[in-house]
């Protein structure tokens, strides 16, 4: 079973728009991390923030917001006014703590294209 | 902030060559490396996980014979694709699980780009 979700496979949107990137979780874990990460077409994977499964609390970050509801197991993820910059492969990723080292499961992935 | 690096960033190798990737954490130690393989479009798939000083658990699928990883020390992890194909293209993406401070998360690598002809 996917542990994380991400449904949208591909979205467009105009510059300046709002845009949401959609996540749903499942782990059976009381303790847990939600990431994500943006990946540009160089591959590198940038970070973007980290959640944790204590810290409810939504936050924003310039441009970036994001929507963490344990009740719906989602950690949603907003650009405001978008930009071309923002076009990326954006990845939602949930960590479990595992005896040997965090493990991560990677969403699917969602494809951000901004058209100018 | 915990720094990651790969060597090479990219290669292209023939067919049949055996190609190594490195893997380093550059300011902290790391106890358990991950390495995961990308193919175009799609997200990361989970290879290996490495743990200093033992051996490597692969995931289902993951033939261990072909993708041999050594965790020697505990700054360095390295994978080694032996008797390369073209199915094998792919990037290959570390990480490092860190300790003490640095325990609650991974920190990716940037990535080695494998081009098998």
């Amino acid at each position: 079973a996917q542990k994380v979700t991400q449904a949208q496979t591909e979205i467009s949107v105009v510059e300046k728009e709002d845009v949401t990137l959609d996540c749903v979780y499942e782990t059976r874990d009381t303790t847990y991390y939600l990431f994500w990460y943006k990946q540009p077409p160089s591959g590198e994977l940038v970070f973007l923030i980290r959640r944790n499964s204590f810290d409810e609390q939504n936050e924003i970050s310039g441009r970036y917001s994001w929507n963490f509801q344990k009740s719906t197991s989602s950690f949603n993820f907003t650009i405001t006014a978008s930009q071309v910059v923002d076009s990326a492969v954006y990845f939602c990723a949930l960590s479990e703590r595992e005896s040997t080292g965090n493990q991560f499961y990677f969403g699917t992935g969602t494809s951000l294209t901004v058209i100018p | 902030g915990a720094v990651v690096s790969q060597h090479p960033s990219w290669v292209i190798c023939k067919s049949g060559t055996s190609v190594k990737i490195e893997c380093r954490s550059l300011d902290f130690q790391a106890t358990t490396m991950f390495w995961y393989r990308q193919f175009p479009k799609q997200s990361l798939m989970l290879m290996a996980t490495s743990n200093e000083g033992s051996k490597a658990t692969y995931e289902q699928g993951v033939e261990k014979d072909k993708f041999l990883i050594n965790h020697a020390s505990l700054t360095l992890s390295t994978l080694t694709v032996t008797s390369a194909h073209p199915e094998d293209s792919s990037f290959y993406i570390c990480s490092a699980h860190g300790s003490g401070g640095l325990s609650d998360t991974q920190y990716f690598g940037p990535g080695t780009r494998l081009t098998v002809l």
